[in-house]
């Protein structure tokens, strides 16, 4: 089975402007959670998607959104960039079968703000 | 200015011998741990997992232990390569699909 992908690996975009991040799962998971990692903070969860909806929520600003497809694809959407917001973004899969299901990680896309 | 991060805990070991990696958590409700392992510039890669009815488990070359009475967990990693070099965090089961993850340790594998 093909791993999660993420497109694109890496970003720079300057203040201001909006992002669209993209995650494929692996096939045949349901679960998509995103999470934003940094020197600062370490791995934060930002929020989780399941048939299409929103089940799980970080701390995040509104500025924040995500979406999912019908085929458990996920994009995830940062609006009024800041230069805060460079970090790696990392998409996991999950089957969501069980309570104890194990979450698989893609790449990454490497978000770099000006 | 000065930028402020997380602080690191490092571990340097030689080529061969064992490797010890801890982590608290916080939850005494999680009951689903994760071990991860992540080489610069690519995503967490699953290492071992653990239920919370469980103290102990076995793969190849890692062990995790789990102790709930003081919320910690510890991989061990047996006869550590070089290919072993890399940030290591323990990741909790907190909602959902939802963990909560360590600061990660970095570990140093010298030849």
């Amino acid at each position: 089975k093909a791993g999660v992908t993420q497109t694109p690996r890496y970003l720079i975009k300057t203040r201001g402007q909006q992002v669209t991040l993209s995650c494929s799962p692996i096939s045949g998971h349901r679960s998509v959670s995103w999470y934003q990692q940094t020197p600062g903070q370490g791995l934060q969860f930002l929020f989780e998607y399941f048939s299409e909806t929103q089940r799980n929520k970080g701390n995040f600003p509104g500025r924040f959104s995500g979406r999912q497809f019908s085929n458990s694809r996920s994009e995830m959407n940062v609006s009024t960039l800041e230069l805060g917001d460079s970090a790696l973004y990392l998409c996991a899969s999950t089957p969501d079968s069980s309570s104890t299901d194990t979450q698989y990680f893609g790449p990454g896309t490497r978000l770099t703000v000006l | 200015g000065e930028s402020v991060g997380l602080h690191l805990p490092t571990l340097s070991v030689q080529e061969g011998d064992n490797s010890i990696i801890n982590c608290a958590y916080s939850n005494s409700a999680s009951d689903y741990f994760i071990w991860y392992k992540q080489e610069s510039g690519k995503g967490p890669q699953f290492i071992i997992d653990i239920r919370s009815n469980m103290d102990k488990r076995q793969g190849q070359r890692v062990t995790v232990l789990l102790n709930k009475t003081v919320k910690h967990l510890s991989l061990q990693i047996a006869a550590t390569q070089p290919g072993d070099s890399a940030v290591y965090f323990c990741a909790e089961k907190i909602a959902g699909n939802q963990f909560y993850f360590g600061t990660g340790t970095s570990l140093t594998v010298i030849p």
